[in-house]
C-alpha cells in the first residue's frame, strides 16, 4: 500500500451536489493536512489536523468542511462548491504535531472539477 | 512575511544535461527551513530534502545537489546528468519557526522540468 492514498483520483462535480473526498495514512504520522493546488498559484494550506484535532484552518469558506475520525483517515465534505473551486486537492501527512517543518508526505491528489 | 520566488517556470533540456533551478526566499526569522519537492504527472509532491537554516554545507545526493547560500537566500538545486524521468514540477518552500504567519509552510509557483530524449 501506499504510504497516503486518495480518493477519488478524479471528481466532476455541479454546484448543488454534495462529495466528500477521502484521505488515508499508513505511515503512522499523527498530523494529516488538505492543500488545494490551482494552476499557477502556490500550494494553499487549507487545514492542519494533529492527534485528530484542528490546529489551522486557513480562512476556507464553509463550503468546505473537514473531518479527522482518526489519526488514520481524513475527509473533506463538498457542497454548493464554486466554479473557481476546480483544482487539485492533495493530502498529506508528517510525523509531526502539525508544525510547517516535519517533511510531509503526499498522496496523489484528487482533480476536482466545478460545473 | 516570509516569500519564495521561483523565477524560472519551464526549463526545457535534453537528456544528459545539467541543470540548476533556481529558489531564492525572503524571512525575518533567523531559524527557518528550506525544502524541494518533486511532483511527477501522477501528481503526488514528493519530499526531496530539508535544509536547517544553520546548516550551509551544500549536500549532494546521487545526481542531486543543492547549493545553500544565506548571503543571497538563495537554496538552488542541481540535477547532474538529467534523465527523462526526471521530469516533474519542482517546488521550494520555507518554514520559519516563530509563531504566526512565518510558521506556515510558504511554497514557491514551482518550475515544470521537461527533459527531451
Amino acid at each position: 500500500e501506499t504510504g497516503v492514498t486518495q480518493t477519488p483520483r478524479h471528481l466532476v462535480m455541479g454546484m448543488t451536489n454534495k462529495k466528500s473526498l477521502k484521505c488515508e495514512q499508513h505511515l503512522g504520522h499523527n498530523a494529516m493536512y488538505w492543500y488545494k493546488q490551482s494552476a499557477k498559484k502556490p500550494l494553499e494550506l487549507m487545514f492542519v489536523y494533529s492527534l485528530e484535532e484542528r490546529v489551522e484552518n486557513n480562512s476556507v469558506p464553509s463550503r468546505f468542511s473537514p473531518e479527522c475520525p482518526n489519526s488514520s483517515h481524513l475527509f473533506l465534505h463538498l457542497h454548493t462548491l464554486q466554479p473557481e473551486d476546480s483544482a487539485l486537492y492533495l493530502c498529506a501527512s508528517s510525523p509531526g504535531t502539525g508544525d510547517s517543518y516535519s517533511p510531509l508526505h503526499f498522496g496523489n491528489g484528487t482533480r476536482l472539477t466545478v460545473t | 512575511a516570509q516569500k519564495v520566488t521561483q523565477a524560472q517556470t519551464e526549463i526545457s533540456v535534453v537528456e544528459k544535461e545539467d541543470v540548476t533551478l533556481d529558489c531564492v526566499y525572503e524571512t525575518r526569522d533567523t531559524t527557518y527551513y528550506l525544502f524541494w519537492y518533486k511532483q511527477p504527472p501522477s501528481g503526488e509532491l514528493v519530499f526531496l530534502i530539508r535544509r536547517n537554516s544553520f546548516d550551509e554545507q551544500n549536500e549532494i545526493s546521487g545526481r542531486y545537489s543543492w547549493n545553500f547560500q544565506k548571503s543571497t537566500s538563495s537554496f538552488n538545486f542541481t540535477i547532474t546528468a538529467s534523465q527523462v524521468v526526471d521530469s516533474a514540477v519542482y517546488f521550494c518552500a520555507l518554514s520559519g519557526t516563530l509563531t504566526g504567519a512565518n510558521s506556515k509552510l510558504t511554497f514557491g509557483k514551482g518550475i515544470t522540468l521537461s527533459v527531451r530524449p
